[in-house]
């Protein structure tokens, strides 16, 4: 079975303090994971995606996630948080059971940033 | 390197009427999906073509079906709709549908039933 749980549906941090998402997963083979932000009235962008290589992954705009298969979790982080992040974030699963790319989105978190 | 388009950008039709959606892949991509995310919620995978072919399918029932062309450009068809298929229809393109490609997703059809 493929799902993904992101803990909370909102967060807020002030300007230049560090953000934190969480999100956990579940998946019966081994998945490849994804962070993706969508702005408002705009479309999903790929921050970054662990496919089993490095456990921590870096991605765009300082944002880094690390894939902890013991605690199946795959949490976002970013040391300091700028105006601009206010976004929604998805958590996302990606596997391939029966031939093809069977992909499930988390709930989101939606990011606000306090100045 | 062209990105992943959708048209129309909005579109309001009638309970009961039918509507077709279009997608164009990012060029070398040969794998679409679709997604539809309703207000407030996660993206909900609707079905994935693979070079012309459905090959996987979510939770969506019959009167939602789709076509891929040997451009790899897609339609999302939905006949019969009801007020619950108000959302943003997204499509998403990938190279070979294997599991540690991104998707790159289009910016989407926001479709409004009344």
């Amino acid at each position: 079975a493929q799902s993904v749980t992101q803990l909370d549906s909102h967060v807020s941090v002030s300007e230049g303090t560090p953000v934190l998402l969480r999100c956990n997963y579940s998946s019966s083979y081994s998945p490849s994971l994804f962070w993706y932000v969508q702005h408002p009235n705009k479309g999903l962008q790929l921050l970054l995606k662990y496919t089993s290589a490095a456990t921590l992954v870096k991605g765009i705009n300082g944002f880094e996630a690390e894939f902890k298969k013991s605690e199946t979790s795959f949490h976002l982080t970013k040391p300091s948080a700028h105006m601009s992040d206010a976004a929604e974030y998805f958590c996302v699963v990606s596997d391939r059971p029966g031939g093809y790319q069977k992909v499930t989105f988390g709930t989101g978190t939606k990011l606000q940033v306090i100045p | 390197e062209t990105g992943v388009t959708q048209s129309p950008t909005h579109l309001i039709k009638t309970r009961g009427q039918q509507v077709t959606l279009r997608c164009s892949s990012q060029s070398g991509h040969n794998t679409v999906s679709w997604y539809q995310q309703a207000l407030g919620q996660g993206p909900q995978f609707i079905f994935q073509y693979y070079r012309e072919e459905e090959n996987g399918r979510g939770n969506f029932p019959p009167r939602f079906s789709g076509l891929q062309f040997p451009n790899y450009s897609s339609e999302l068809n939905v006949n019969a709709l009801e007020l619950d298929d108000s959302a943003l229809y997204l499509c998403a393109s990938s190279l070979e549908g294997l599991a540690q490609r991104e998707q790159y997703f289009g910016p989407g059809t926001r479709l409004t039933v009344t």
